[in-house]
């Protein structure tokens, strides 16, 4: 079974530009998660679908940030227009909740650096 | 406060050895709880969920103690492939929303 996939793995933008990013979740998972680790601070979330509905989205920095989930599949993220601020790793996050669990599995990340 | 607070570590152990580290968190009505381990610029892993009653798997054994609010880790007859940072997760809401500890650093030596 594939496991989840980000795109692109690394990203590199001038201040004001526009970058989209993409996760694609294990196939049947429902619940799909962004979150955002800055350099030297911890994981933070930034939101959580579920299905093609935003279930939270409290952890969103700004309105600069943009998540969509058209269908269910597939997810982006856009920041526009990007700033210093955003640069850090993006991690996706797929969960099915089967049996009560809320284990999540991680995508290998987008490393995004604004300059 | 941080809502998951970690020893940073390093922590650094003999291969063979035991080691053993905390999380504390702040949430008392944090439901679920989790350790993951995360490889140097790669993805958090998991590996393991920690229940009430304290679990184990292989050489990992993981505690909770709710009255305390914090979560361990016990790591027996350590590896090289140990080496990692230890990522303690507990969720903060029914959706599963996940807070993160900052990381515990293991490096194992041989």
């Amino acid at each position: 079974e594939a496991g989840v996939t980000q795109f692109p793995s690394h990203s590199v933008i001038e201040k004001g530009q526009t970058v989209t990013l993409r996760c694609d979740p294990i196939s049947g998972h429902d619940n799909l998660y962004w979150y955002r680790r800055v350099m030297g601070k911890e994981i933070k979330f930034l939101l959580h679908f579920v299905k093609e509905s935003k279930q939270d989205e409290s952890g969103m920095p700004n309105n600069r940030f943009l998540a969509e989930r058209t269908g269910g599949t597939y997810s982006t993220l856009k920041v526009q227009p990007a700033e210093l601020e955003d640069s850090g790793v993006y991690f996706c996050a797929s969960s099915p909740w089967t049996s009560g669990s809320y284990e999540q599995y991680f995508g290998p990340g987008t490393r995004l650096t604004v300059t | 406060r941080k809502e998951v607070e970690q020893d940073p570590g390093p922590f650094n152990v003999p291969e063979g050895a035991t080691v053993a580290f905390n999380c504390t968190y702040s949430n008392s009505a944090s439901q679920s709880f989790f350790w993951y381990r995360q490889d140097c610029r790669k993805e958090p892993k998991l590996l393991m969920s920690v229940y009430s009653s304290g679990n184990e798997d292989g050489r990992f054994t993981a505690q909770l103690n709710r009255a305390s609010q914090y979560i361990s880790l016990l790591i027996r007859d350590s590896k090289l492939s140990d080496s990692a940072t230890y990522l303690c997760v507990v969720t903060a809401d029914s959706w599963g929303k996940f807070q993160f500890g900052a990381g515990t650093q293991v490096v194992v030596t041989p």
